[in-house]
């Protein structure tokens, strides 16, 4: 079994101020672990991925993300929020659950960014 | 094309109805996934297509969902006898399903479905 927790359901940051999503998860498996981002009716894209090649993952638009295996995290972080980073942000854990690739969503957290 | 493709993007029936939407995936995909986005919700899986092998439905919320995939290509679902708690927003995402991003899915951009 996995899960995943986003800690924040909101997240409002100034322009050019840092961005962090915070993401916990749970798996019985060596992970994969992803972040996606959904903006206002679009589809889901995806910003990086993690596997198990480096812990700090460089991902689209200037985000990274860091897995930390005794933290069960792995936060995304961008230096510098643009406007055009508002929308939701969801972290995904996928593992093989009983023979299919299964994903787990996390609730996902809304970034606002404010002028 | 170079995306999933769904269609219809938005789709408005009476409840009762039934209704098909329709998923094409990112050529050379052989897994294919159908989720459901409910208003404030995350994404909820609903079914999964690998190759030839049977299709895992333990997602599927009732019997009046059903879904196909022809060809090992094309995916239809149908949802039969709507009810207004379908409402929702149906992603579809296919990955490679072989190889070193066999777990990376690509989602297409859904269809809207509202059930009056």
């Amino acid at each position: 079994a996995q899960s995943v927790t986003q800690l924040d359901s909101h997240v409002s940051v100034s322009e050019g101020t840092p961005v962090l999503l915070r993401c916990n998860y749970s798996s019985s498996y060596s992970p994969s672990l992803f972040w996606y981002v959904q903006h206002p009716n679009k589809g889901l894209q995806l910003l990086l991925k993690y596997t198990s090649a480096a812990t700090l993952v460089k991902g689209i638009n200037g985000f990274e993300a860091e897995f930390k295996k005794s933290e069960t995290s792995f936060h995304l972080t961008k230096p510098s929020a643009h406007m055009s980073d508002a929308a939701e942000y969801f972290c995904v854990v996928s593992a093989m659950d009983t023979g299919r690739r299964a994903l787990t969503f996390g609730s996902g957290t809304r970034l606002q960014v404010q002028p | 094309g170079a995306g999933v493709s769904q269609s219809p993007s938005n789709k408005v029936t009476e409840k009762g109805k039934d209704v098909e939407l329709r998923c094409d995936p990112i050529s050379g995909h052989t897994a294919l996934y159908w989720y459901r986005q409910s208003l404030g919700q995350g994404l909820e899986f609903l079914i999964y297509f690998q190759g030839n092998s049977a299709p895992d439905k333990s997602g599927l919320p009732s019997d009046r969902f059903s879904a196909e995939r022809t060809g090992g290509s094309v995916s239809t679902l149908t949802i039969q006898r709507t009810q207004q708690e379908d409402s929702a927003v149906y992603l579809c995402a296919s990955s490679p399903g072989v190889g070193p991003s066999t777990d990376t899915q690509y989602f297409g951009p859904g269809t809207r479905l509202t059930v009056l």
